[in-house]
């Protein structure tokens, strides 16, 4: 079945550590999307990008870095700068990330920080 | 950039409808209008979009305004498994922001049996 894949589903942060959150998808799509979600927030956009090799800051990028070497993947690494990591982290893609294309989520990953 | 307002809660009975007001009084010409729903502890799950017109699909209707200032997502009749949050969302689509979406807080749907 085609999709998009979140790892782990929870994901323990220690200080002063970088994690790097797992987002693959075999739809095809060029699009793919990171966002944060805070207990009982929206969504907030941290990286998109619409093409392998190019990417672009969301809202809340500060503390985070992806990359786009396959079209397929887009992980998200939490660095050690990002103070207040722990969230709902999800994937999202799009086919050509045009605005009348709908989106499809991966399940999340819960990081938390010991 | 372009918000939408929403209400923080609606209550609704099992099988009446439901009526999810959003407000986007911000919104440019090319801005598409997304509604997509989640339920806790998942990834949220597309509804329906649309730009200028009515639309509807076998999940729910997307009533837009003449002046594309507000939209209204419909329900016909809700069910216990319509109990979600419902995020209301405009999708750029220009030269600078292309593929760009922003959620507001949603509105989070009780549906009473």
């Amino acid at each position: 079945d085609g999709g998009i894949t979140q790892s782990p589903k929870y994901l323990f942060r220690k200080e002063g550590q970088n994690v790097t959150l797992s987002c693959e998808q075999n739809l095809n799509h060029d699009a793919m999307y990171w966002y944060r979600q805070d207990p009982g927030q929206g969504l907030r956009l941290i990286y998109y990008s619409q093409i392998v090799n190019d990417f672009q800051k969301g809202d809340i990028a500060e503390g985070y870095s992806v990359s786009r070497e396959k079209k397929e993947s887009f992980p998200l690494t939490v660095t050690s700068a990002q103070k207040n990591p722990t969230a709902f982290y999800l994937c999202a893609s799009s086919i050509r990330g045009q605005g009348e294309e709908k989106l499809f989520f991966g399940s999340g990953t819960q990081l938390s920080v010991l | 950039d372009a918000k939408t307002t929403q209400p923080n809660s609606m209550e609704s009975n099992e099988e009446e409808p439901v009526h999810l007001p959003c407000n986007h009084s911000t919104i440019s010409g090319t801005d598409y209008i997304h509604w997509y729903r989640q339920l806790p502890s998942q990834g949220p799950e597309y509804v329906i979009h649309g730009l200028t017109s009515n639309v509807n699909n076998r999940m729910a209707s997307l009533a837009i305004a003449e002046d594309r200032k507000s939209s209204t997502l419909i329900l016909h009749r809700a069910t216990l498994r319509d109990a979600a949050v419902y995020y209301c969302i405009l999708h750029f689509y220009g030269s600078s922001n292309t593929g760009k979406l922003i959620f507001g807080q949603g509105t989070t749907l009780q549906v009473k049996p």
